[in-house]
């Protein structure tokens, strides 16, 4: 089945404690990004990756880092996570840079709470 | 202004109304126009999307852009229960950021029985 797979689905941690949220795709797909959705704020891109090895910030990539060392996983890096990036995460992957309109699929979500 | 604006509603409706939701946006550089359903508690899914002015069709979905007035809309005829949830408005391929999504807040619908 094709999917977008994220863990965990639910964190709850502390402030400064650095995590690592996972996303893999099974689809070999060029394009993946990660969002943040906030209350009255919406979708925002955090990073996106064109390709192995190539990666770009996205609206709100403070206190973010990710990495792309194989096509299928694209892994979201909080160093020291702070309370304000305490929200709900996506993950999305697209099949190529040809065309934005290509659907993007999205992962289930991580829940992130910082205390 | 704000690339892309969205009412947030909250929008209530009967069973069987007919629902308009809208977006507008800025640059008129955009090219893919596109909306997207979230469940609650779930990743958003694309339903509909376009490249180009005028309607596209599919089912009782209907998707609507007028680039002359930077406006897009989604029309749902005879709205059912499981049609409730959030509507996203998302707009791309701005110049050189032809992958990059800008979405609109997100319009919570609820269709009433």
């Amino acid at each position: 089945e094709a999917q977008v797979t994220q863990n965990p689905r639910y964190l709850i941690t502390v402030t400064g404690k650095k995590l690592t949220v996972t996303c893999s795709q099974n689809m070999n797909h060029e394009y993946m990004s990660w969002y943040r959705q906030d209350p009255g704020l919406g979708l925002r891109q955090i990073y996106y990756s064109m390709n192995v090895e190539v990666t770009d910030k996205g609206d709100v990539p403070e206190g973010y880092k990710v990495s792309r060392k194989e096509k299928r996983n694209f892994p979201l890096i909080l160093e020291s996570p702070s309370p304000n990036q305490t929200s709900l995460y996506f993950c999305a992957s697209t099949p190529s840079l040809a065309r934005a309109g290509d659907t993007q699929y999205f992962g289930p979500g991580t829940r992130l709470t910082v205390l | 202004q704000k690339e892309v604006e969205q009412d947030p509603g909250p929008l209530s409706v009967p069973e069987g109304a007919i629902v308009s939701l809208n977006c507008t946006y800025s640059n008129s550089a955009f090219q893919y126009f596109m909306w997207y359903r979230q469940y609650s508690r779930k990743g958003p899914e694309l339903l509909m999307y376009t490249y180009s002015s005028g309607n596209k069709e599919d089912g009782r979905f209907t998707a609507q852009v007028d680039k002359s007035s930077k406006y897009i809309s989604l029309f749902i005829r005879d709205s059912q229960p499981s049609d409730s949830a959030t509507y996203l408005c998302a707009i791309g391929g701005s110049g050189g950021s032809n992958y990059k999504l800008t979405f609109g807040k997100g319009t919570l619908l609820t269709v009433n029985p």
